[in-house]
């Protein structure tokens, strides 16, 4: 099955600052990359996604890149605000249907 | 368009009861995931469904634990004699196809906790 392994754990960052996330797949038929955003006692919530045919992928302060050959991703946020503060999940699907496989998540805190 | 409902929002048992966590889908999604996260963990796959039969159930523990997604009616996540263990946030997903470059919607989860 697939595996996905994110780091770091936690990430605190300055306000105004850049934050990165990494994560690795081990699936090579995976061609479905999202991220999502969890706050505290909330539901994981889509904040970008990337699908194979495409290297990177912007929205606004978000960016997703996509390294298929090393079958790595990675998650940008540029200018945190303290908001952006949460835990943060990369996934993948394994397999043939929609199922996803969630990476450990990462703490970002972002200090004003 | 309502989103994916669960319900209840938080559940209290006592050791030895039954949890029945309930997740009604988006609007025309006919596919339902259920997800466990344990507290400061993420979220472990437990079970896929599409309507009237169950997909991939080999994230769910074999014993105590069942789903079903009837025809009518939402998915049914069911625990019996719930052990202390089993306190956790329990999330359900759901997407239109279940194909796998499509997104997945959660609902806000129930809170499990026993006593």
């Amino acid at each position: 099955g697939e595996n996905v392994e994110q780091h770091p754990s936690t990430l605190s960052v300055q306000e105004g600052d850049s934050a990165v996330i990494k994560c690795t797949y081990s699936d090579s038929a995976s061609n479905y990359f999202p991220w999502y955003k969890q706050e505290l006692g909330k539901r994981p919530q889509l904040i970008i996604d990337i699908r194979s045919n495409v290297g990177e992928k912007k929205d606004q302060r978000i960016a997703v890149t996509l390294n298929k050959t090393a079958k790595h991703f990675s998650l940008h946020i540029t200018e945190t605000q303290p908001e952006d503060s949460a835990v943060y999940f990369c996934a993948a699907p394994p397999g043939s249907y929609g199922k996803l496989t969630f990476g450990q998540g990462t703490i970002l805190t972002v200090h004003p | 368009n309502a989103g994916v409902m669960q319900n209840p929002r938080h559940l209290v048992r006592r050791r030895g009861q039954e949890a029945r966590l309930r997740c009604s889908p988006m609007k025309g999604h006919s596919h339902v995931y259920w997800y466990r996260q344990l507290p400061e963990e993420g979220l472990k796959f437990m079970v896929y469904l599409q309507k009237e039969n169950i997909i991939d159930e080999s994230g769910m523990p074999k014993e105590r634990f069942s789903a079903e997604f009837p025809k009518e009616g939402p998915s049914i996540l069911r625990i019996q004699q719930v052990v202390r263990g089993d306190s956790a946030a329990y999330f359900c997903a759901s997407s239109p196809t279940g194909a796998p470059n499509e997104k997945l919607f959660f609902g806000s989860g129930t809170q499990l906790s026993v006593l």
